[in-house]
């Protein structure tokens, strides 16, 4: 069965500060990681990642994968408050219609 | 483009009644799933779509149904509810047809059983 960790459950930070989540994972097959950022609703798509050491990047946010050690870093620099959300990973297996998702981190940026 | 969508967006149960909710999605995505959210329990999937007219199991279906009639649309059914079923519903779609497998969320349901 696949399985999907994600450490901390919980951060609380201040506004400026850099921080690190992290993603680790047991795939059958794996094919992709996929980073996402839930507010007050629904889930919103960041990141995928299908090969290592491959940093994707997007304004403060960056992820990269590492596929020998099996997990996966999400960086956010210059944190705001609006980063303040549930951050999600979850893994897509070859052949698997579907992606099974961590429990995520609760990110609490503090003015 | 609305993206995803559903209704309602807050729904209070009996226990035993039961209840559809309807996710539809315009982006022309072959895959569709409905998904369970629970308190430190992360996102579970309860039943999934690959193409109109056909449905399968997830990680969570007992006491969920679901139709996919349309390719725009995919229903979930609850047919005697609990308060086990107390949870924010999430449907999502994705375009896996092309080889992408992120997926696109609704915005959700609220569902309370009493």
């Amino acid at each position: 069965e696949d399985k999907v960790v994600q450490s901390p459950l919980s951060l609380v930070v201040h506004e400026g500060d850099t921080v690190t989540l992290n993603c680790s994972y047991e795939v059958t097959n794996f094919r992709s990681l996929l980073w996402y950022k839930q507010e007050k609703k629904a889930p919103t798509f960041l990141f995928m990642l299908t090969s290592s050491g491959i940093e994707k990047k997007s304004g403060r946010l960056s992820s990269i994968l590492d596929k020998k050690e099996l997990f996966s870093i999400l960086n956010i620099t210059a944190t705001q408050t609006g980063d303040s959300a549930v951050y999600l990973c979850a893994v897509e297996a070859r052949g698997n219609e579907k992606l099974t998702f961590g429990t995520g981190t609760r990110l609490t940026i503090i003015p | 483009n609305a993206g995803v969508t559903q209704t309602p967006k807050f729904r209070v149960l009996k226990t035993g009644q039961s209840m559809t909710l309807l996710c539809a999605q315009d982006m022309n995505h072959e895959y569709m799933y409905w998904y369970r959210q629970d308190p430190g329990m992360g996102l579970r999937l309860i039943h999934y779509s690959v193409g109109e007219g056909t449905t399968a199991k997830g990680e969570v279906p007992d006491g969920y149904n679901v139709s996919r009639l349309k390719k725009q649309n995919f229903l979930l059914g609850l047919e005697s509810a609990a308060p086990s079923q107390t949870s924010v519903y999430f449907c999502a779609s994705s375009d896996r047809t092309s080889g992408r497998p992120e997926q696109y969320f609704g915005p959700g349901t609220r569902l309370t059983v009493t």
